[in-house]
């Protein structure tokens, strides 16, 4: 089993449209966790980080579920500027570990 | 401020000849990582660098790969006797308080 898993998509919506994703970690002992962006041939972007409580920034927002090990993101009112991969990564202690992404494709 | 830097940002090289990839971090990061990234694929961990503890080298795929980082900053990944599989992005990252800065990366092809 990988230490981080996400759907690779793509995930084809309108704009306008709400969507999420989530990525499960297999080491309980993870304490940090993030979203990056990846635009194609760019290299991965901070989106925001992941905590306890949940987080939001403008259309998107963030939750961890440590119980069952996976984290969330979640993309209100979707522009075609969303149009990215989305790189889950988890930090159990000093690793730091990427999920392979999932594909978005925002469509007019 | 200055980002993460890398060269070169593309590198053509024939299979069986070794390359040189640097990465300058940004300054006062005291962790580095390295990464690899096929067309349409994720990140492949290679190695990690922290302050001056041993390296974690458990993502090298083979004894062909090596890095080095000096005096805790400026580092390079080694690749001797490249193969075709070799070629792939190759991004740099430093690290604040576990966000990563990525580099643009460098282009590998092996011919």
């Amino acid at each position: 089993r990988k230490e981080v898993e996400q759907d690779p998509g793509p995930f084809n919506v309108p704009e306008g449209a709400t969507v999420a994703f989530n990525c499960t970690y297999s080491n309980s002992a993870s304490q940090s966790f993030f979203w990056y962006r990846q635009d194609c041939r760019k290299e991965p972007k901070l989106l925001m980080s992941v905590y306890s409580s949940g987080n939001e920034d403008g259309r998107f927002t963030a939750q961890l579920n440590r119980a069952s090990q996976y984290i969330s993101l979640l993309i209100r009112d979707s522009k075609l500027s969303d149009s990215a991969t989305y790189l889950c990564v988890v930090s159990p202690a000093s690793k730091i570990i990427f999920g392979s992404g999932t594909r978005l494709s925002i469509r007019p | 401020g200055a980002g993460v830097s890398q060269s070169p940002s593309n590198k053509v090289t024939e299979k069986g000849k070794d390359v040189e990839l640097r990465c300058d971090p940004i300054s006062g990061h005291t962790a580095l990582y390295w990464y690899r990234q096929s067309l349409g694929q994720g990140l492949e961990f290679l190695i990690y660098f922290q302050g001056n503890s041993a390296p974690d080298k458990s993502g090298l795929p083979s004894d062909r790969f090596s890095a080095e980082r000096t005096g805790g900053s400026v580092s390079t990944l080694t690749i001797q006797r490249t193969q075709q599989e070799d070629s792939a992005v190759y991004l740099c990252a430093s690290t604040s308080y576990n966000e990563q800065f990525f580099g643009p990366g460098t282009r590998l092809t092996v011919l």
